[in-house]
């Protein structure tokens, strides 16, 4: 069956450091891999997703993601840690059968000043 | 073009009592989706609907129900309200179609709370 799995429950970084978010899925075929971010009492935002191709993908906000393969991970990462990025990550996978979105339990980020 | 729109925001309901929830996907989109987010379970799917037809079912029981119209405008209807069906409720479209995979994208979502 196919899974997400968010390591890490929380994580803080101070603002200006660098962030790298883990992402591990479990998947039979091709995955089709997506980041989201939620601000509190919020719906979620697409940040990037991996479809095929370079496995380094740019989203939107300077952050990034690298699929690797053989470690069935999509970590995000972003250079710069701003305090507006403060909020929940979501790594998800898309099934196939088009039908379903399947989330991971989330990161919260704190940023600290 | 305007996004995913979901109504109420807010929403207090009794146990016992029925509520329903509505969501206006993006135009074009025929796939809906519904997602229950708490913070004990995460985002959970509901079920997902494509062209008036239910394709995808989560693990919920009969009580959570839903619907989808010939505009691609969705319900989703909670029936004898229990304490435990606070959350925030997440409707998303996409533009989608069989086999196909893309991105969903969501609207505010419904914060239903149950006294």
């Amino acid at each position: 069956a196919q899974s997400v799995t968010q390591p890490d429950i929380h994580i803080t970084v101070s603002e200006g450091a660098s962030l790298e978010l883990r992402c591990n899925y479990s998947y039979g075929a091709t995955p089709y891999l997506f980041w989201y971010v939620q601000s509190p009492g919020q719906g979620l935002q697409l940040l990037l997703k991996y479809f095929s191709g370079d496995t380094l993908v740019q989203g939107i906000k300077g952050f990034e993601a690298e699929f690797k393969r053989s470690q069935s991970s999509f970590n995000l990462r972003k250079p710069s840690v701003h305090w507006s990025d403060a909020a929940e990550y979501f790594c998800a996978v898309g099934d196939t059968g088009g039908f379903k979105t399947i989330f991971g339990a989330g990161t919260r980020l704190f940023v600290k000043a | 073009k305007a996004g995913v729109t979901q109504t109420p925001r807010y929403l207090i309901k009794t146990r016992g009592q029925q509520v329903t929830l509505s969501c206006s996907p993006i135009s074009g989109h025929r796939s809906v989706s519904w997602y229950q987010q708490t913070p004990g379970q995460g985002l959970q799917f509901l079920f997902e609907y494509f062209s008036e037809t239910q394709r995808n079912k989560g693990n919920f029981p009969g009580r959570f129900s839903g619907r989808q119209f010939s505009n691609s405008r969705s319900e989703m209807n909670v029936s004898t309200l229990e304490l435990g069906d606070s959350a925030l409720y997440l409707c998303a479209s996409r533009h989608t179609g069989v086999g196909q995979v893309t991105e969903a994208f969501f609207g505010q979502g419904t914060r239903l709370t149950v006294v």
